[in-house]
C-alpha cells in the first residue's frame, strides 16, 4: 500500500531532549515536506527536499533540523526542543511538485507535547 | 508575503445543500492551488489542484473554481452529505519558490442529517 508513514505517533518530552521524528514512504516520491498544525494558525511549512541531499527552509524553520539521505526517510530533528514547539507535525510526499504529476501524500501526523 | 484567507472558519448546512468554501490569497504569483480534506485525527487528504493556467477542476462532486486576477478560488460541494463533514483547507504553491506551499486555516464544515 503506498503510503507515508510518520512515527511515533504520539511523542511527550521534556525541554532540552534531542528528539527525532521519522517519516518515510514508499511511492518512490522526490518531494518530501514536513508541517505543523496549531489552533487558529493552520499548517505551517517547516522544512522541504525537493529530492536527496537537497533541502531547504519553510516558513517556520527555526528550532528544527531535518536531513535527506535517501529518498524514503526524511526524518526531523528538534536539537533541543521547547514548549512552544508543541504542536501537530504532518510529514507529505509528492512525485514532484510544480509539475502535472504534483499530489501531495500525507501521513497521519505526530502529537508532540515538550513539558 | 504570500497570505491565504479562507472564511467562514465553520459552517453547518442541512444534507443536500449546495455550498461553496472561499479561499483567497495576496500575491496572483502562484503556480497551482490546492484544496484539501482534512477528518478529525487524520492527516489531509489531497481533493483537487488547480495549475495557474486552470480556470477549474472537477471530482465527482466537487468543483474548484481558480480567479487568479483577483487572488480567489472556490471549492463547491453540491448535494452535501453527512460523509463530507471536515475541515477543508486550501493552499498556494509560489511560482517563485515551487518548494514552498502556504496554507489557509481551514473551514470546519458540519452537515446535518
Amino acid at each position: 500500500e503506498a503510503q507515508v508513514t510518520q512515527n511515533p505517533r504520539y511523542l511527550i518530552t521534556v525541554t532540552g531532549k534531542k528528539l527525532t521524528v521519522t517519516c518515510s514512504q514508499n511511492m518512490n516520491h522526490e518531494y518530501m515536506s514536513w508541517y505543523r498544525q496549531d489552533p487558529g494558525l493552520g499548517l505551517r511549512q517547516i522544512y522541504y527536499s525537493m529530492n536527496v541531499e537537497v533541502t531547504d527552509k519553510g516558513d517556520v524553520p527555526e528550532g528544527y533540523k531535518v536531513s535527506r539521505k535517501e529518498k524514503r526517510n526524511f526524518p526531523l530533528i528538534l536539537e533541543s526542543p521547547s514548549p512552544n514547539q508543541t504542536s501537530l507535525y504532518f510529514c507529505a510526499s509528492s512525485p514532484c511538485v510544480g509539475c502535472s504529476k504534483e499530489k501531495l501524500f500525507f501521513g497521519s501526523g505526530t502529537q508532540l507535547s515538550v513539558l | 508575503k504570500q497570505e491565504v484567507t479562507q472564511i467562514p472558519a465553520a459552517l453547518s448546512v442541512p444534507e443536500g445543500e449546495n455550498l461553496v468554501l472561499n479561499c483567497s490569497f495576496t500575491d496572483s504569483a502562484i503556480y497551482n492551488l490546492q484544496w484539501f480534506r482534512q477528518d478529525p485525527g487524520k492527516g489531509l487528504t489531497s481533493l483537487l489542484l488547480i495549475q495557474s493556467s486552470q480556470r477549474e477542476q472537477t471530482s465527482g462532486r466537487l468543483n474548484a473554481s481558480l480567479d487568479k486576477s483577483s487572488g480567489r478560488s472556490t471549492l463547491y460541494i453540491a448535494a452535501s452529505q453527512p460523509g463530507d463533514s471536515a475541515t477543508y483547507l486550501c493552499a498556494v504553491r509560489g511560482s517563485s519558490n515551487t518548494g514552498k506551499l502556504i496554507f489557509g486555516q481551514g473551514t470546519t464544515l458540519q452537515v446535518k442529517p
